[in-house]
């Protein structure tokens, strides 16, 4: 099956510095990425969508500048939370599609505290 | 925009009986379901998956039927194991072959399987 893996899977920053999370399709091209925000006992919400070579889709209230996507390859998109502040302490989780499939498959997530 | 709404928020179930989660969506141009599996910690799993050309589909214990013109569908899961314990989310979404699939995800249903 379609594997996608991130990294890394857990991180503590100090308020203010940036975060640079990857996530990578490992059997299969992805020619579209997509970026999850998951808070506790809530569902995932969809923070932005990215095509590989061209700039991220951001869903209405995420701050494309903050959050900074880039899909530079068929395998790799990155996920740098700029500035990271206590309230942007989340699980992370990025998923991947192939060209013409119907089914995202998901990374094991990346759960940030920033103190 | 697609809403889909999930029922129950948390369910308990003794091992070896049935589990069963119900799911709404609004669009009617929905025509692929996906069901995915989370356990703590962890990404979404999806564990099975139904097209909108299809009433029913089965993989072991686990049952997907779907109802286009209520627009419902359901997660069936047999014989329930404490193994199966984990939050369940169903998902909606148009899938057209030439473009990336923008998933919407129902709220979760949290299943414990009692021993």
């Amino acid at each position: 099956g379609a594997v996608v893996s991130q990294h890394p899977s857990w991180v503590i920053c100090k308020s203010g510095t940036s975060v640079k999370i990857e996530c990578r399709s490992l059997d299969f091209q992805a020619t579209t990425m997509f970026w999850y925000r998951q808070f506790p006992k809530q569902s995932l919400m969809l923070m932005a969508t990215s095509n590989e070579g061209s700039k991220a889709t951001y869903e209405q209230g995420v701050e494309k500048d903050k959050f900074l996507i880039n899909h530079a390859s068929l395998t790799l998109s990155t996920l740098t939370v700029t500035s990271a502040h206590p309230e942007d302490s989340s699980f992370y989780i990025c998923s991947a599609e192939g060209r013409n499939q119907e089914t995202q498959y998901f990374g094991p997530g990346t759960r940030l505290l920033v103190l | 925009g697609e809403n889909v709404e999930q029922h129950p928020s948390t369910l308990s179930v003794q091992e070896g009986d049935s589990a069963v989660i119900k799911c709404t969506y609004s669009d009617s141009a929905s025509n692929y379901f996906p069901w995915y599996k989370q356990e703590l910690g962890k990404g979404p799993q999806l564990i099975i998956d139904i097209r909108s050309n299809v009433g029913e589909k089965k993989d072991q214990r686990i049952a997907v039927t779907l109802n286009k013109t209520a627009k419902h569908f359901s997660l069936h899961i047999t014989e329930t194991q404490p193994e199966d314990s984990a939050v369940y989310f169903c998902a909606a979404s148009i899938s057209v072959k030439t473009s990336y699939d923008k998933v919407i995800f129902g709220p979760g249903t949290s299943l414990s399987v009692i021993p």
